[in-house]
């Protein structure tokens, strides 16, 4: 069975702070996608990587997929209060050829002004 | 709006009854996936669905089922539900492999079961 484990759970910064957030396996994923969850609503795709080492940035986000795909992180620079939510990692089971994704319990962030 | 609907947003229903839930995809995306998310448990993947037939099934219980209808939007239906089900359930879809190109989620429904 294959699963991602984000580290950390919680976390709560003060506005401006960098904050790096990781998502690790046992298992290769043929990709790793991030979404961000705000209360009440559904994850919103952030980000896919596919290639090992790849490295993408969103504005103040990068995100880095591990070279063995096994892991991946997601780094914030000056966190901002519109960045709180839950980030989730999920990774794509390339094994199936289904397109089913496997998700990371996710990452609660706080960001305090 | 993501243009993955879901109804209804809120339900909350006995133990022992029978729901269904329902969801429309992004227009043109033919991959319908179910998710159940509780706090302890996490997004926990229940089935997909492909231009009407079933593609992948993950932790689904005998007691809730799936269908992907011609005009492509889904329902689960939970039956003989416990308290145990109650959760948000979260329909995603995608165009083409989801694992590539990533799932558009709707807003989910929040089922209480009391």
């Amino acid at each position: 069975t294959q699963l991602l484990e984000q580290s950390p759970q919680f976390l709560s910064i003060q506005e401006g702070e960098n904050l790096t957030v990781y998502c690790n396996s046992s298992s290769v994923f043929s990709s790793l996608q991030w979404y961000r969850q705000e209360p009440g609503e559904g994850p919103v795709l952030l980000v896919t990587v596919v290639t090992g080492g790849e490295v993408k940035k969103l504005k103040r986000l990068t995100f880095q997929f591990g070279d063995a795909r096994k892991d991946s992180s997601l780094h914030i620079t000056a966190a901002q209060p519109g960045d709180t939510g839950l980030y989730l990692c999920a990774g794509g089971d390339g094994g199936s050829n289904t397109g089913k994704l496997i998700f990371g319990q996710g990452t609660t962030l706080q960001v305090k002004p | 709006d993501s243009g993955v609907t879901q109804t209804p947003k809120h339900l909350i229903t006995a133990t022992g009854q029978r729901v269904t839930l329902r969801c429309s995809p992004r227009s043109g995306d033919l991959s319908v996936y179910w998710y159940q998310q509780s706090l302890d448990q996490g997004l926990q993947f229940l089935i997909q669905y492909y231009n009407g037939e079933e593609r992948a099934k993950g932790n689904i219980l005998e007691r809730f089922s799936a269908q992907q209808f011609p005009d492509l939007h889904s329902e689960l239906n939970l039956s003989s539900l416990e308290l145990g089900d109650s959760a948000l359930y979260f329909c995603a879809s995608s165009g083409g492999q989801g694992a590539v190109y990533g799932y558009t989620f709707g807003s989910g429904t929040r089922l209480t079961v009391v």
